[in-house]
């Protein structure tokens, strides 16, 4: 079974560039999870989607950042423009949804797209 | 607001010695734990969760972690650490909340191995 695919999976572009990242979760997955994990911190969640919908983006900085799932299968994010600070790993990931109160439902992680902005 | 404390962010030790990954979490409510571990160039995979059931909890390739309320920690151990091991190891806490299971991460502590 195929895990969570990313691309790219490196990107360099300079400050003021835009640049996106594209993500096909697990077939069959539900939910859909973007992550930022800078460097030697621990991944923090920019936004979840259960099928299409954005059903948590409160950390997503919405001036520059965007995402979209269209068809609740994969997901696109999107910086524009990138700026030095966002220099970092973007993993997505994804599970299965929502099951019954208080169940749990594994995350699985893609390998990540290191941005490095010039 | 819960979070996760993994003191150490480096831990060094010699192949076939205990291994010891220390996490402190913080929670209103019994959270679940999680253990992850990251390869170089690679994605989070998990290696055991605690979700209320037995306090000890095993896990793959050997690890294994002790959910203690009293202390609000969940270490991870492995007893004899092999070079395959050295990797980075994240704690993470779902402050449960209506059927998401939100991870909050802790900083990381990266894992050396030497002969």
């Amino acid at each position: 079974e195929a895990g969570v695919v990313q691309s790219p999976r490196y990107k360099i572009i300079e400050k003021k560039q835009p640049v996106a990242f594209w993500c096909n979760p697990i077939s069959g997955h539900n939910t859909l999870y973007w992550y930022l994990q800078n460097l030697g911190q621990g991944p923090e969640l920019l936004i979840r989607y259960e099928n299409e919908e954005a059903v948590d983006d409160s950390q997503l900085p919405k001036d520059r950042f965007s995402a979209e799932r269209l068809k609740g299968v994969d997901s696109t994010l999107k910086i524009q423009p990138a700026e030095l600070g966002d220099s970092a790993v973007y993993l997505c990931a994804s599970s299965q949804g929502q099951g019954a109160p208080f169940s749990y439902n594994e995350q699985f992680f893609g390998p990540g797209t290191r941005l490095t902005v010039l | 607001a819960q979070s996760v404390t993994q003191l150490g962010s480096h831990v060094s030790v010699s192949e076939g010695a205990l291994v010891l990954l220390r996490c402190n979490y913080s929670s209103s409510v019994p959270p679940y734990l999680f253990w992850y571990v990251q390869y170089p160039n690679q994605g989070l995979q998990l290696l055991l969760k605690y979700t209320s059931a037995a306090t000890l909890v095993k896990g793959i390739n050997g690890f294994e972690a002790e959910f203690k309320k009293s202390e609000t920690s969940f270490h991870l151990t492995k007893p004899s650490a092999h070079m395959s091991d050295a990797a980075e190891y994240f704690c993470a806490v779902s402050p449960f909340s209506g059927g998401y299971n939100k991870l909050i991460f802790g900083a990381g502590t990266r894992l050396a191995v030497h002969p």
